[in-house]
């Protein structure tokens, strides 16, 4: 069954600190991958994509098809990075994406 | 390009009313998706479309969701009647797939009130 698991509800971290938000996903195959972003009720927002191999903000991500991960990471986090974070899976040939349970991120000052 | 209009932007009824969310995807996405965001069960999918049609419509919960898209510029999802279970944000959201996915442009969604 495709799945995506976050298993952080809630990650809280001091500004400057690293950050790391979780993700797996369980998928047969070589799905694309994604990261969106929603800041306090606003819509979301696509983040980054796996294919793109790109930095964000700051943010990165890698897709370790080995644990099916695909963990966001950023090295030194900022306050304005507090929002909730949804990773998402979408098969190849589909459409239809799937999106984790979200982890909220809190930077402390 | 605008993005991705909902309206209306707030919506409080009582139970029983008919509520009628809209959704403009941008011009040139062929692939339009309504989403319910809650607290409890996070982002769920109730229905996409792909040129108007309906693909997958799964995720809605009860006879009483149906959704329509007349047109490549506009969907409605109604919700006839309301319950306050029904209470959620929903959002839209388009998307293109040249051959792959480039992910999708949400709208702000609706946030829906039933009392």
């Amino acid at each position: 069954a495709q799945r995506v698991t976050q298993p952080e509800k809630l990650l809280s971290v001091f500004k400057g600190a690293p950050v790391e938000l979780k993700c797996n996903y369980s998928y047969s195959g070589s799905p694309e991958l994604f990261w969106y972003v929603q800041y306090s009720r606003q819509r979301l927002q696509l983040l980054l994509r796996h294919i793109s191999r790109e930095s964000i903000k700051g943010f990165t991500a890698d897709l370790n098809k080995g644990e099916t991960s695909f963990h966001l990471k950023k090295p030194f986090a900022q306050e304005e990075d507090s929002a909730m974070y949804y990773c998402a899976l979408s098969p190849p040939g589909g459409f239809k994406t799937i999106f984790g349970a979200g982890t909220r991120l809190f930077v402390k000052a | 390009d605008a993005g991705v209009i909902q309206s209306p932007r707030h919506e409080v009824t009582e139970m029983g009313q008919e509520v009628t969310l809209r959704c403009k995807p941008i011009s040139g996405h062929d692939y339009l998706f309504w989403y319910r965001q809650t607290m409890m069960r996070g982002l769920e999918l109730l229905i996409y479309f792909n040129n108007n049609v309906p693909i997958d419509d799964s995720g809605m919960p009860e006879d009483r969701f149906s959704a329509k898209m007349p047109n490549a510029s506009f969907s409605t999802l109604k919700i006839q009647p309301s319950e306050p279970r029904d209470s959620a944000v929903y959002f839209c959201a388009s998307s293109s797939y040249r051959g792959r996915s480039y992910g999708y442009t949400f709208g702000s969604g609706t946030r829906l009130i039933v009392v």
